[in-house]
Order: structure tokens, then sequence, then C-alpha cells
């Protein structure tokens, strides 16, 4: 079975600042898609980024950046210019390309505080 | 569009009172989620729907706990009756497609069981 691995369950940040979160998977596919999601207070979940696994390419979405290292099984999360908005639970989810949205596995999440 | 939209925000019942929360889907998608979340075991898939039919509901826990779609644009969890240990925020999320396409989360259900 998949697992995923969020082993900070919080960290802050100076607004302004820049800030990486940690994820790490576990599994013995070669194809295989990895996302970000944000959880503010509001409760939603946001999706923030994705990545597919046979893109050496690190995906980006404005200040959001990953770290895809695809042999370690490591897919961090890099928030640049972090703002206040930005405070909040930060999911890391696989999933096959098989199977897609009904087989998302979720990591534990990490708390980010953003220090004005 | 409004996005995904759940009701009620927050829900507190009795142990043993049969609760209901609802969704509305964003129009459109062909797939609707239902998952739940709590501290202990994080976001859990409980069943999903594919054009208003249930294709997996392998994640639902007891016979308790029931979903319908009566159409398009709505669904509902039931959990008869309920116990202290349902108490989660239950999330419901809808997706175009099943993969190339993002799944979209409405803001949740807290639901408290005393």
């Amino acid at each position: 079975a998949q697992t995923v691995t969020q082993s900070q369950p919080e960290m802050s940040v100076q607004e302004a600042e820049t800030v990486t979160l940690s994820c790490t998977y576990d599994t013995s596919e070669s194809d295989y898609y990895l996302f970000w999601y944000k959880q503010p207070p509001s409760r939603q979940m946001i999706l923030v980024i994705r990545q597919e696994a046979y893109k050496q390419q690190n995906a980006t979405e404005n200040r959001f950046s990953v770290n895809f290292q695809k042999a370690a099984k490591s897919f961090s999360l890099k928030i640049s210019d972090s703002q206040l908005g930005d405070a909040a639970m930060y999911f890391c989810a696989y999933s096959l390309p098989n199977f897609g949205n009904e087989k998302l596995t979720f990591g534990t999440g990490t708390r980010l505080t953003i220090i004005p | 569009d409004a996005g995904v939209i759940q009701s009620p925000r927050h829900e507190v019942t009795e142990m043993g009172q049969e609760v209901t929360l609802r969704c509305k889907p964003i129009s459109g998608h062909d797939y609707l989620f239902w998952y739940r979340q709590t501290m202990m075991r994080g976001l859990e898939l409980l069943i999903y729907f594919n054009n208003n039919v249930p294709i997996d509901d392998s994640g639902m826990p007891e016979d308790r706990f029931s979903a319908k779609m009566p159409n398009a644009s709505f669904s509902t969890l039931k959990i008869q009756p309920s116990e202290p240990r349902d108490s989660a925020v239950y999330f419901c999320a809808s997706s175009l497609t099943l993969r190339d396409s993002p799944l979209h989360f409405g803001n949740g259900t807290r639901l408290t069981v005393t």
C-alpha cells in the first residue's frame, strides 16, 4: 500500500520569507501523481500544485514550487515570499494515474503559521 | 460558479439521533466524493459517485452510514443512529473526471455527537 509521510506537524515562517514543507512517500510504482493541498481556517481544501512523476521538471504555481526527487521519493513544497494568507494546513497527496481522484492517499498534514 | 456547497456548516446532535449532511456539487462535474477528516485517521474517502451512481462505498465505516445522490446536483450522507465516534469534519468534493481534473472541496460539515 502507498503511504504518504509529512514529518513536520507544524512549521512557522516570517512573513516575506521562504519556507519548505517536506513530504515523502512510499510506492513501488514508476508512474503516479503527487499533489499539495491547502486547508485554510475556512476548512475548504484547495489544490495548490500537482506533479506528474514522469515529468522531470518541477511544477510551479506563482510563489509555490516543488522539489521532486523521484529516487528519494521526496516531494517538498516551497513557498516563496510568504504571505499571511498562506497560513493553513498543507496536505501532501499521492495517486496512481490509472485510478485518479478515487485513490488519493493523503498525508497527515503540516500546519503552517506565518509570523507578521 | 459557487463551488461545492455543503450544509450545515456545523451540526451538534445527541447520540442515537439521525444526522443528514447535504452537498451540492459543481454543475457539470460527473464525480462526487464524501470524505471524513479526523485527527486520528486524517482524510478518508467514504464513498464516491459517478453520474449519480455509487461506485465504491468500501470506505463507509458501518451500516449506520448511507449516502445517496438522487440527481446530479444533490447528495446526502446520512448517519443513523449517530455515535460520539462519528464526530469529525465531513467533506464533499466533486471533479469533472476521475483523472486529470482536480478535486474541488466544499467547506465541510463539522459534526459533533454528544
